[in-house]
């Protein structure tokens, strides 16, 4: 139980284009999805935190005009990368958890790998 | 601030014992976990202590002193598929997961 997909698995896109990966629970009721950003040899940062039908909170130094989350149910949130520039390419993943804002029982998805040209 | 501290990359030989340990300075303390991840995968989840003491699951361990900030992942039997990078995370005081960099893993034959 407790499986999370991500879609695409990865995306090549051109510099100014718009990118949308969704993170979907696949049997269960995700409260609380987590964005977070991977680049190469370095750990994961934390980019959003979205609950179920409110607007996302993001971290410092992360645009929220420019990530662009929703999380419209309970199985579903999407990112948008808008205006993709090739410093965007990273490695972005999502996790989600039942308990709302519980951050300790996350079940992560695989990740999409994004390059953009 | 905050910081958790873990080494970048370690070596170790198939069939031995590896130990990764892992030092924090965080603003409050409700738990510490260990993920694995494989190059170009998602993290998968290893262990979660929040009391001080060794805990173990098969061939890995962790182990938590609150007191000292530290804990460490012990790995033993080591196998050519625990290559990877190992993460450690600690949960703050407003449970938020503040993530190490995270220790790459080389096993060789």
């Amino acid at each position: 139980g407790a499986v999370v997909s991500q879609h695409p698995s990865w995306v090549i896109c051109k510099s100014g284009t718009s990118v949308k990966i969704e993170c979907r629970s696949l049997d269960f009721q995700a409260t609380t999805m987590f964005w977070y950003r991977q680049f190469p040899k370095q750990s994961l940062m934390l980019m959003a935190t979205s609950n179920e039908g409110s607007k996302a909170t993001y971290e410092q130094g992360v645009e929220k005009d420019k990530f662009l989350i929703n999380h419209a149910s309970l199985t579903l949130s999407t990112l948008t990368v808008t205006s993709a520039h090739p410093e965007d390419s990273s490695f972005y993943i999502c996790s989600a958890s039942q308990v709302q804002g519980a951050a300790y029982e996350q079940y992560f998805g695989p990740g999409t790998r994004l390059t953009v040209t | 601030g905050q910081n958790i501290d873990q080494p970048t990359e370690m070596t170790a030989t198939e069939g031995a014992i590896v130990q990764i340990n892992c030092t924090y300075q965080t603003s409050g303390f409700n738990g510490l976990f260990w993920y694995q991840q494989h190059a170009g995968e998602a993290p998968t989840f290893l262990s979660y202590n929040v009391l001080d003491g060794l805990e173990e699951k098969g061939r890995f361990s962790s182990f938590l002193s609150r007191s000292k900030g530290y804990s460490y992942l012990l790995l033993k039997e080591l196998q050519m598929k625990d290559s990877a990078s190992y993460l450690c995370a600690v949960l703050d005081s407003n449970y938020q997961l503040i993530w190490g960099a995270g220790t790459k893993l080389i096993i060789k034959p």
